[in-house]
């Protein structure tokens, strides 16, 4: 099957530092990513979409401004969480997608937990 | 309200017990239904889809119901590998794009 990989797996930051984590599609290019998050024992939320070369689509309530993704390629994506917070401590899962809008099928990476201190 | 919700749990069940989980999702212009298992601190994997007239992957069986917007799970003879939380989740066209949405899940732990 498809495999996206995520890169850190774990990552530890001091409060107001910026976090980049990297979302690769390793055999298949991906047309649209996603960036989901988890908060313990809660589901995943979507954070945002992103095609290659273009702005990312953000869903209500979440800051463009903070969590900037930048979809450089089509087997890349990054999300950067800027100026982190204690609060944005959390599991950051990505997953890529390959063919139309319209499909459903989504690959997740194996996610990365961020601790913000 | 929440767009899928799931109880959350736990069930805690012996090897070979069957269990049953139930979801409910608000918006019927849902397109397609999954149920996903998550182990601790992974990713999230399809276990399977989930279509109206019912659907069996060997210990496993999924039901849709449209009408009332619900959607079941059935494991028979639970094995220990089963302990894991039980996504249900559902596609919606929505912003140009088919994107799922998760219920928190449902814990599930089997004991010997």
């Amino acid at each position: 099957g498809a495999v996206v990989s995520q890169h850190p797996s774990r990552v530890i930051c001091k409060s107001g530092t910026s976090v980049k984590i990297e979302c690769r599609s390793l055999d298949f290019q991906a047309t649209t990513m996603f960036w989901y998050r988890q908060f313990p024992k809660k589901s995943l939320m979507l954070m945002a979409t992103s095609n290659e070369g273009s702005k990312a689509t953000y869903e209500q309530g979440v800051e463009k401004d903070k969590f900037l993704i930048n979809h450089a390629s089509l087997t890349l994506s990054t999300l950067t969480v800027t100026s982190a917070h204690p609060e944005d401590s959390s599991f950051y899962i990505c997953s890529a997608r390959v063919g139309r809008p319209s499909d459903y099928e989504q690959y997740f990476g194996p996610g990365t937990r961020l601790t913000v201190t | 309200r929440k767009e899928v919700e799931q109880d959350p749990g736990p069930f805690n069940v012996p090897e070979g017990a069957t269990v049953a989980f139930n979801c409910t999702y608000s918006n019927s212009a849902s397109q397609s239904f999954f149920w996903y298992r998550q182990d601790c601190r992974k990713e999230p994997k399809l276990l399977m889809s989930v279509y109206s007239s019912g659907n069996e992957d060997g210990r496993f069986t999924a039901q849709l119901n449209r009408a009332s917007q619900y959607i079941s799970l059935l494991i028979r003879d639970s094995k220990l590998s089963d302990s894991a939380t039980y996504l249900c989740v559902v596609s919606m066209f929505s912003g140009g794009y088919n994107k799922l949405i998760f219920g928190a899940g449902t814990r599930l732990a089997v004991h010997p």
